[in-house]
């Protein structure tokens, strides 16, 4: 069974950081892509960021691009985001997503993870 | 960036209605438009993918269609458990961008 399991949410200051972890199990870590998804308080779904298998090839929102930095750690079926220079409007639970598998399966969001809270506010 | 619109963003229908939303892009995504479903307090699930391939597990009263830049899916009888927020996306190219969700809820 796909398990995903987020942790390293909570409440930071405006220009702060923060780093999301997500562990992954019941299945070949190394062979998906991953990805961040984030839905803000009562709002719709915001995709963040995805790595490649390989870590050769990552993407981000405009929104987040030169402050976020996704990871993975394909040894220790590990995902992780650096969260640099929040803001109050970064606010959001935050997913942790494996692609579905199979052919064109970049940004086909299979499995998700329940989620990590991040309140960024003074 | 390719923008995904979604209507209505809310609809309100009873049990056994047959329900349609619609989804379109700012350009063409070939048929790489996905569906997801999401309750109150959990995490969306994933409902159709490539314009019209039902994922594993879920009812054939769940339908998609469309190509290029208009897509829809189509809900042949609801049920209960339907009432949820329908969010379609794109993954034809990064960003990876979802529509704004439409709310469907009990009449």
């Amino acid at each position: 069974e796909v398990q995903l399991v987020e942790s390293g949410g909570g409440l930071v200051k405006p220009g702060g950081s923060l780093r999301l972890s997500c562990a992954a199990s019941g299945f070949s870590f190394s062979d998906y892509y991953m990805n961040w998804i984030r839905q803000a308080p009562g709002k719709g779904l915001e995709w963040v960021s995805s790595i490649s298998d390989s870590s050769a090839d990552r993407y981000y929102a405009d929104s987040v691009k030169g402050r976020f930095t996704i990871s993975r750690d394909n040894a220790k079926n590990s995902l992780s985001l650096q969260m640099d220079s929040l803001r109050a409007e970064d606010t959001a639970i935050y997913y942790c997503v494996r692609d579905r598998g199979g052919a064109a399966a970049a940004g086909l969001l299979g499995y998700w993870g329940q989620g990590t809270l991040v309140t960024v506010s003074s | 960036d390719i923008q995904m619109t979604q209507s209505p963003s809310s609809l309100s229908a009873s049990v056994g209605d047959r329900v349609t939303f619609t989804c379109r892009a700012s350009q063409s995504i070939s048929g790489s438009l996905n569906w997801y479903q999401q309750k109150p307090g959990r995490a969306p699930q994933l409902l159709i993918y490539s314009t019209s391939k039902l994922e594993r597990g879920i009812p054939s009263s769940f339908s998609g269609s469309g190509s290029g830049t208009e897509f829809s899916l189509t809900i042949s009888s609801l049920q209960p458990e339907d009432f949820a927020t329908y969010y379609c996306q794109q993954s034809y190219s990064a960003p990876y961008t979802f529509g704004q969700g439409t709310k469907l809820d009990i009449k």
